[in-house]
């Protein structure tokens, strides 16, 4: 249990075209989901939180605006990189919040490998 | 502020036993997790420890002490598909993750 799924594993795009990925719970609810960028050799970045039904939470030097971020359902959430820019060229991970005793366990989507050329 | 500290790089022979160590400094705690990552692949849960102690599942074992802000991840019988990176992760009271930047494990034939 507690799969989620990340669409697309890779995409490449031309600089000034927007990028949508979707993060999907697949066997269970999912009332706030975590959208993370990775670049190389580097930890996890926390970008928002997305809560289901309202805006997402944006971490500091974040651009809203450039990072648009959907919660629309309690399994879905995407996230659009707006005219984007070969420095945001990143691998860009969700993952959906599963509680458990104590706090709440992420699981992870599998990654989105974005390039912009 | 909060911080999460743990080594860059450690190196292991095959069929050995490493310990990687995480020390932590959250508001409030809600429990420490440590995830797997191999190179251009997304993590993947390994441990969750909220209570003072060891935790062991097969080769791995993850130990924390609260009052030290202290967590280790041992792993035993080492084998060349544990390269990978280790990350640490402190849950704080509002239930975000605080991130290490992670310890890339090297396993030696």
């Amino acid at each position: 249990g507690a799969v989620v799924s990340q669409h697309p594993s890779r995409v490449i795009c031309k600089s000034g075209t927007s990028v949508k990925i979707e993060c999907r719970s697949l066997d269970f609810q999912a009332t706030t989901m975590f959208w993370y960028r990775q670049f190389p050799k580097q930890s996890l970045m926390l970008m928002a939180t997305s809560n289901e039904g309202s805006k997402a939470t944006y971490e500091q030097g974040v651009e809203k605006d450039k990072f648009l971020i959907n919660h629309a359902s309690l399994t879905l959430s995407t996230l659009t990189v707006t005219s984007a820019h070969p420095e945001d060229s990143s691998f860009y991970i969700c993952s959906a919040s599963y509680p458990r005793t104590g706090g709440n366990e992420q699981f992870f989507g599998p990654g989105t490998r974005l390039t912009v050329l | 502020g909060q911080n999460i500290d743990q080594p860059t790089e450690m190196t292991a022979t095959e069929g050995a036993i490493v310990q990687i160590n995480c020390t932590y400094q959250t508001s409030g705690f809600n429990g420490l997790f440590w995830y797997q990552q191999h190179a251009g692949e997304a993590p993947t849960f390994l441990s969750y420890n909220v209570l003072d102690g060891l935790e062991e599942k097969g080769r791995f074992s993850s130990f924390l002490s609260r009052s030290k802000g202290y967590s280790y991840l041992l792993l035993k019988e080492l084998q060349m598909k544990d390269s990978a990176s280790y990350l640490c992760a402190a849950m704080d009271s509002n239930y975000q993750l605080i991130w290490g930047a992670g310890t890339k494990l090297i396993i030696k034939p």
